[in-house]
């Protein structure tokens, strides 16, 4: 079964610059896993930051960017704000209809 | 702005059923595929399920397959999700997806904002 890999936790300074990683057990990552992240604050429903691997979804600031870095997907925040402070979730398309997300990474600003 | 509200969850019974729906709105519904993902209390999301756009093509997890049935109903803009033999491990939040094309391949881009299943005796 395939595991795909998020660190658990997260830290940035305010306007910092940080990078989340998404890969897998068993392979790396590339374009045709449609990678995609997401952002979610507790007890409301996750928002599309990023989709096939480097589109912004609409109203996302372009401090937000996705990309392949070496085997894995990657989200990179720069300018790090205060409510940037959430979960964050990817998911990869592993073929035949599957998607299997990440653990998510819980970022702290501070 | 997409549209996708959830209905249908609430207390059921372990070895219950449940019909979750998702009324679509303000995007061509029937050009779409459609996912279904699933959030435990505390817990990360889960993928379940995610159909074609004609309805002729279903994609299910492991941990639902033989127990939940996706569909639609394109004249109606609604997704569903028939939840059978429930277990306690099904108590989760569930949300309805939009993705970005017809493909089973695409990314989600537009969430609902859920609906509540609880398994409990």
């Amino acid at each position: 079964q395939t595991v795909v890999t998020q660190e658990p936790s997260f830290s940035v300074s305010p306007g910092g610059t940080v990078t989340l990683t998404c890969g897998f057990t068993s392979g790396s990552v590339s374009t045709t896993h449609y990678p995609s992240w997401y952002q979610q604050t507790p007890g409301q429903a996750p928002r599309t930051l990023i989709y096939n691997t480097n589109t912004r979804s609409s109203g996302v600031p372009d401090r937000f960017s996705g990309s392949i870095l070496g085997n894995k997907a990657a989200l990179t925040i720069t300018g790090a704000q205060a409510d940037d402070e959430s979960d964050y979730y990817c998911v990869l398309y592993m073929g035949s209809g599957i998607k299997v997300f990440g653990g998510g990474t819980k970022l702290t600003v501070l | 702005e997409v549209q996708l509200l959830e209905s249908g969850g609430g207390l059921v019974q372990p070895g219950g059923s449940l019909r979750l729906s998702c009324a679509a709105s303000r995007f061509t519904f029937a050009s779409h595929a459609m996912s279904w993902v699933r959030q435990a209390p505390g817990k990360g999301l889960e993928w379940v399920s995610t159909l074609s756009p004609g309805g002729g093509s279903t994609y299910y997890a492991d941990s639902v397959k033989g127990r939940f049935s996706i569909s639609r109903d394109n004249s109606k803009n609604t997704l569903f999700l028939q939840m059978n033999s429930l277990r306690a491990e099904d108590t989760a939040t569930y949300f309805c997806a939009k993705q970005t094309t017809e493909f089973s391949s695409s990314s989600i881009d537009s969430w609902g904002q859920g609906t509540l299943v609880t398994v409990s005796s």
